[in-house]
């Protein structure tokens, strides 16, 4: 099993749809959890971070699922601008992290 | 808050020359700073993570007298691809952690590198 694993997509959503898509990891013993967005030939930026007890920021909500080991990013009401690749980031051991190879996102106008 | 920059944001190379590639922790203190490596269409890699005052830890397969890391202060860590050749071509992003704020990692824009 890899380490972080994300469904490539992509994902082609209309404008104002919801869309969610999951990241599957396979340390149990991950303690911080992460989604980053990334525009074309650009940096990450942080975009979240994921608590166990879930949590939501305007229109994006993330969840942690421990007992299955995975992740899960929701957009509601979804722009334009939300296209993007979204990374599934986990901290492997200490300090390092792990970065998933990222869900391609389209919004369609 | 947690600003990154990094320079130059794009270099043109020959072969065989070496590039200095420059990562700043504008409004706080980076007691840890990452170098990424991210080829077309590909994920980020990490290259090596370099606490300030102390030697970079490298990842397995990265090469240390190739690309040279040094973390002097706490707002400052360079990285230098020393005898560039074409395969090094890729965008180099670094990356900075404050320990007050978490494990976040703030992301610099990135260098992208052309060897020819």
């Amino acid at each position: 099993r890899k380490e972080v694993e994300q469904d490539p997509g992509p994902f082609n959503v209309p404008e104002g749809a919801t869309v969610a898509f999951n990241c599957t990891y396979s340390n149990s013993a991950s303690q911080s959890f992460f989604w980053y967005r990334q525009d074309c030939r650009k940096e990450p930026k942080l975009l979240m971070s994921v608590y166990s007890s879930g949590n939501e920021d305007g229109r994006f909500t993330a969840q942690l699922n421990r007992a299955s080991q995975y992740i899960s990013l929701l957009i509601r009401d979804s722009k334009l601008s939300d296209s993007a690749t979204y990374l599934c980031v986990v901290n492997k051991e200490n300090d390092k992290i792990i970065f998933g190879k990222g869900t391609r996102l389209h919004i369609l106008p | 808050g947690a600003v990154v920059s990094q320079h130059p944001s794009w270099v043109i190379c020959k072969s065989g020359t070496s590039v200095k590639i420059e990562c700043r922790s504008l409004d706080f203190q980076a007691t840890t700073m990452f170098w990424y490596r991210q080829f077309p269409k590909q994920s980020l890699m990490l290259m090596a993570t370099s606490n300030e005052g102390s030697k970079a830890t490298y990842e397995q397969g990265v090469e240390k007298d190739k690309f040279l890391i040094n973390h002097a202060s706490l707002t400052l860590s360079t990285l230098t691809v020393t005898s560039a050749h074409p395969e090094d071509s890729s965008f180099y992003i670094c990356s900075a952690r404050d320990w007050a704020r978490g494990l976040e990692q703030y992301f610099g824009p990135g260098t992208r590198l052309t060897v020819t």
